[in-house]
């Protein structure tokens, strides 16, 4: 089975600042990570996701992840944020093969702050 | 394409009833999951559906349930409601349950009161 935990539950950060949401999981397979990014009254949306190949995936808005096995970790890191990416963010596993559901962290709310 | 569509949006109901919550998924998505979000556990498995059997499903009683038709649009139900019931329930579809990446609806924030 798989588990994930996001280290915090929310995380305030200054407009242009950097940002940092910690992802840590436990599995004894091989496994896909994503992080989906849920804006207030919205359903969540796949912000960006790990399948193989290079450990450092990005998405279209500047949001970039590592994959490192070593540290069964994937942090999602933004070099200078907008008051735009106010949101809770999920970060989720699911095994290579497909044999068991999709298991998502408790989220973490991003404050941006003026 | 359309995306994930999910009826009602919002639902008010009273403990001891009952609530049918609908998802319609992707065009050609047939497998459907579902979702319960609460602020202190976060999001939830329900169950998942695929060509209409349930595939996986999560830790939750029985009155919990759901059904897939054959065009891929799911349904779940939930009797006797409790306060507890209440959360916004969440719809995801993919192509099928090796699909790695789902598509979440907006929603069905549901009251118990």
């Amino acid at each position: 089975a798989q588990s994930v935990t996001q280290l915090d539950s929310q995380v305030p950060v200054f407009e242009e600042a950097p940002v940092e949401l910690r992802c840590n999981y436990s599995s004894s397979v091989s496994v896909y990570l994503f992080w989906y990014v849920q804006y207030p009254n919205q359903g969540l949306q796949l912000l960006l996701k790990y399948l193989s190949g290079s450990t450092l995936v990005e998405s279209i808005n500047g949001f970039e992840a590592e994959f490192n096995k070593s540290q069964t970790s994937f942090h999602l890191r933004k070099p200078s944020v907008h008051i735009s990416d106010t949101a809770e963010y999920f970060c989720a596993v699911t095994p290579m093969n497909r044999d068991d559901k999709i298991i998502f962290g408790k989220g973490t709310r991003l404050h941006i702050l003026p | 394409k359309a995306g994930v569509t999910q009826t009602p949006r919002y639902l008010i109901k009273t403990r001891g009833q009952q609530v049918t919550l609908s998802c319609s998924p992707i065009s050609g998505h047939r497998s459907v999951s579902w979702y319960q979000q609460t602020p202190g556990q976060g999001l939830q498995f329900l169950f998942e559906y695929f060509s209409e059997t349930q595939r996986n499903k999560g830790n939750f009683p029985g009155r919990f349930s759901g059904r897939q038709f054959s065009n891929s649009r799911s349904e779940m139900n939930v009797s006797t409601l409790e306060l507890g019931d209440s959360a916004l329930y969440l719809c995801a579809s993919s192509l099928d349950p090796s699909g790695y990446e789902q598509f979440f609806g907006p929603g069905t924030r549901l009251t118990v009161l």
